[in-house]
């Protein structure tokens, strides 16, 4: 079935880094944008990243630009988020996510349709 | 930047009873960009709504969607102790923006 399995969470020192992996199955993981979205404890849905299905476009939000960095290996299905300059404020649960992008009535939909169950990412000294 | 605003923060209702919660985005939006999303206590985020109208895969019909330009309604009909969770609005502008979402209790 379609699944997004994240790994590489954990607990890291301020400035200190962190690799996020997160693996697809299930579907023709080419022909999706995918991203990252975090939640801090007790806090809302905040957007990270997203990469384009090749590869070549990726954008961030201004809280992560300049520290944090997308790619993906669309020959091993998977999307990665490299965290550097780490801080306190990004202790989160990061969640992979598929964006869908349908032709429905004349109108393009865009919307997220599969999450991973996210992983935890601490960051305190 | 499109900012999404939710209201209520939270709602407390019986089962059985209908649930309208808001999202009043900053600017005009295309409805097709709007989404809905419902988040149970200790779950992963769940598309329910997509386009401002239509229903995700697997969602009750007692949920429902309308809107347009600044205004969106998130309705939830005949609600369920199941319905008890955070539900959140969502815009895509070359960018996600969220709402910082409504709690809906079930008493």
């Amino acid at each position: 079935q379609v699944q997004l399995v994240e790994s590489g969470g954990g607990l890291v020192k301020p400035g200190g880094s962190l690799r996020l992996s997160c693996a697809a199955s299930g579907f023709t993981f080419t022909d999706y944008y995918m991203g990252w979205i975090r939640q801090a404890p007790g806090k809302g849905l905040e957007w990270v990243s997203y990469i384009s299905s090749s590869g070549s476009y990726t954008d961030s939000a201004d809280s992560v630009k300049g520290r944090f960095t997308i790619s993906r290996d669309n020959a091993k299905h998977s999307v990665f988020l490299q965290m550097n300059s780490l801080r306190v404020e990004d202790t989160a649960v990061y969640y992979c996510v598929r964006e869908r992008r349908d032709l429905i009535k004349g109108y393009y939909h865009y919307y997220l349709d599969v999450w991973g169950r996210g992983t935890a990412v601490s960051v305190s000294s | 930047d499109i900012v999404l605003t939710q209201s209520p923060s939270t709602l407390s209702l019986s089962p059985g009873e209908r649930a309208t919660l808001s999202c009043r985005a900053s600017q005009s939006i295309s409805f097709s960009y709007l989404a809905w999303y419902q988040q149970r206590r200790g779950h992963t985020p769940r598309l329910i709504i997509h386009g401002a109208f239509t229903t995700a895969p697997g969602i009750p019909d007692r949920f429902s969607g309308s809107g347009s330009e600044t205004d969106f309604t998130l309705t939830i009909n005949r609600l369920e102790p199941e319905d008890s969770a955070v539900y959140y609005c969502q815009h895509y502008d070359n960018s996600w923006t969220f709402g910082q979402g409504t709690k809906v209790e079930i008493k």
